[in-house]
């Protein structure tokens, strides 16, 4: 089936880790997103790609990075950088004019 | 892109009409508006997009008046799990998606 994956469901993070975040998707999209959400709040942009290894930042990047090595794949990492990183991490991918796929998502914990 | 405000909630009784309106009163030409529908713990789902007039799908209708400076979402006789948080976004097709807040739809029994 098409579709874009996260991985994984549930994550937690020791403070002073970096990690990084899964998004793959088979929909031959060339645009993928990153967005990050609080509790009660919308999404917030972290980062987003719109070809491959080429990649722009977003509303809230500092404390994160991505690569675009593959089409099929934007992996996030939350570094320890990241001041507040226990949040619900969203990627998303489309093409130009259509709507956006959006993944299940991550949910990061830092403990 | 253009900023969106829409309400912050709206309560509804089962098999009601519901009807969320989304202003953009700074929406440029090649802007499309479309809603998303969130549900706790999941990502946005795509519901419907529009640029003028009035367009309509499976699951709900968008009118968008001539001056385009607003829009409304409306979901015919909504049930209980249509209780989520709809998001109107307004932009080009080739720009990020940007989120406001959203509107939290509470269907009651």
């Amino acid at each position: 089936d098409g579709g874009i994956t996260q991985s994984p469901k549930y994550l937690f993070r020791k403070e002073g880790q970096n990690v990084t975040l899964s998004c793959e998707q088979n929909l031959n999209h060339d645009a993928m997103y990153w967005y990050r959400q609080d509790p009660g709040q919308g999404l917030r942009l972290i980062y987003y790609s719109q070809i491959v290894n080429d990649f722009q930042k977003g509303d809230i990047a500092e404390g994160y990075s991505v690569s675009r090595e593959k089409k099929e794949s934007f992996p996030l990492t939350v570094t320890s950088a990241q001041k507040n990183p226990t949040a619900f991490y969203l990627c998303a991918s489309r093409n130009h004019e259509t709507e956006a796929f959006f993944g299940q998502g991550t949910r990061l914990t830092v403990v | 892109l253009a900023k969106t405000t829409q309400p912050i909630s709206m309560d509804s009784y089962e098999g009601q009409e519901v009807n969320i309106t989304c202003s953009h009163n700074n929406i440029a030409t090649n802007d499309y508006i479309t809603w998303y529908q969130q549900f706790p713990s999941q990502g946005p789902r795509f519901i419907i997009q529009g640029y003028k007039t009035k367009v309509t799908n499976e699951v709900a209708s968008l009118f968008i008046p001539a001056d385009r400076k607003s829009s409304t979402l409306s979901l015919p006789r909504v049930s209980l799990s249509d209780t989520a948080v709809y998001y109107c976004l307004v932009g080009p097709g080739n720009t990020p998606l940007v989120f406001g807040k959203g509107t939290r739809l509470s269907v009651i029994a």
